[in-house]
């Protein structure tokens, strides 16, 4: 089991311009996450799905958009960059039920110059 | 505003000290997660504690979750280089929300 993966590992671009991360797990979980990482401020939650098919807000939706493809995937997409979404983001899944252990991917470094 | 308070942020040690990480809210949850995170990594779950007063022990670590379930501790007792990382604590009620972290650092 691969767990959760997420591409690309890096990623650097200009403002205005628009990119999707990607996010897929394997382990058959309902619920996904996007959560962005920035230097003494955690981990805030950007756009969740509890179940495929569902996508709600979180605290920092703002320029932001989701789409669950289908239960394994749930891609994250930037659609006119602003060097504010600078930021290291991860995904995230989990079962699905209350406080079950969430899952994290690796991480996505993105610059916007 | 964090809805959850970390403290401190950041702390350097000796090997073979003992510390203890705080986190605080005034909000109340159905439980709380400690979770560890690695440079270049996401962060991994380390322990769940979901009665108010509850103790856990993992090893070296000793994780405590208030009685009125607004704050946890993390305790962790003759600290090792492997310890490093950042420490962060997330309070569940309906979604996950995360305290800012303390960074770790211990020094052989």
């Amino acid at each position: 089991n691969a767990g959760v993966t997420q591409t690309p590992k890096f990623q650097v671009l200009k403002t205005g311009q628009s990119m999707t991360l990607q996010c897929a797990q394997d382990m058959n979980h309902n619920s996904m996450y996007w959560y962005r990482q920035d230097p003494g401020m955690g981990l805030r939650l950007i756009y969740y799905s509890a179940s495929e098919g569902t996508t709600d807000k979180g605290e920092v939706p703002n320029g932001y958009n989701v789409s669950r493809l289908n239960k394994r995937e749930f891609s994250l997409r930037l659609e006119s960059a602003a060097p504010s979404q600078t930021s290291v983001y991860f995904c995230a899944s989990n079962p699905g039920q209350g406080y079950n252990e969430q899952f994290f991917g690796p991480g996505t470094r993105l610059t916007v110059l | 505003t964090q809805l959850l308070e970390q403290s401190p942020q950041f702390l350097s040690i000796q090997e073979g000290e003992n510390l203890t990480v705080y986190c605080n809210s005034s909000s109340v949850f159905s439980s709380l997660q400690w979770y560890r995170q690695e440079p270049g990594e996401g962060p991994v779950l380390l322990v769940t504690v979901v009665t108010g007063g509850e103790v856990k022990k993992l090893k070296r670590l000793t994780f405590q979750f208030g009685d009125a379930r607004k704050d946890s501790s993390l305790h962790i007792t003759a600290a090792q280089p492997g310890d490093t990382g950042l420490y962060l604590c997330a309070g569940v009620f309906n979604k996950f929300y995360f305290g800012s972290g303390t960074k770790l650092n211990v020094k052989p």
